[in-house]
């Protein structure tokens, strides 16, 4: 069964303070490890899929990479409007599902 | 529409009480998920369409939890005999073809609330 762990639970930065966010992963057959923002009430929004170890991805002041066991969502110089929580998702095997952790809840204070 | 649409947006329902939420996905995209998410969980998967047809319902928690997609377009989850512990945001979900980029387009959920 696939599973993910994000860490930590919840994050509080000052505005410019840069972080990483955890996602472990345990899945068979990695077909992709994907990230997600969620603003409250509101449905996930897609960010990075990324496929195999070594990736790397940016978009604006995020860049996630992957390794064979963890990814990590890196957060450069952080605004206030950074803040949501952050999914991470994997899928595996020859399923169309995807596995999704917990979030880290990203705070950046002004 | 330009996104994903879910009604209700809320439902509050009574123990025992038989719900419909309705999902009407992105003009042209073929396949069609539901997720659920409880207070600060992550969506669980409970059932992917490809076209028409439930190309996996292995996240259905039980046989009173069914969902359709009769043209290949908009999706209906049902919920026979509603227990309190169904009580979650039920998400649903859409993108072209089976989603290989991971890429799936989510509405803003039905909140269901079981007193």
């Amino acid at each position: 069964e696939d599973q993910v762990t994000q860490s930590p639970e919840a994050l509080r930065l000052q505005e410019g303070e840069s972080s990483s966010l955890n996602c472990s992963y345990t899945v068979s057959g990695l077909r992709g490890l994907f990230w997600y923002r969620q603003d409250p009430g509101k449905g996930p929004e897609f960010l990075f899929t990324l496929y195999s170890a070594g990736e790397e991805k940016e978009k604006e002041r995020l860049k996630a990479t992957l390794t064979k066991k963890e990814s990590f969502l890196h957060i450069t110089a952080p605004k206030p409007e950074d803040s949501a929580t952050y999914l991470c998702a994997v899928r595996g095997g020859s399923n169309y599902k995807l596995t999704f952790g917990k979030g880290t809840l990203l705070t950046v204070n002004p | 529409g330009a996104g994903v649409s879910q009604t209700p947006s809320n439902k509050v329902t009574e123990k025992g009480k038989y719900v419909e939420l309705r999902c009407d996905p992105i003009s042209g995209h073929t396949a069609l998920y539901w997720y659920r998410q409880s207070l600060g969980q992550g969506p669980e998967f409970l059932i992917y369409f490809q076209g028409t047809g439930a190309a996996d319902d292995s996240g259905l928690p039980n046989d009173r939890f069914f969902a359709v997609r009769p043209e290949g377009s908009v999706s209906t989850l049902k919920i026979q005999r509603t227990e309190r512990g169904d009580s979650a945001v039920y998400l649903c979900a859409s993108s072209q073809r089976g989603g290989d980029t991971g890429e799936l387009f989510f509405g803003e959920g039905s909140r269901l609330t079981v007193l």
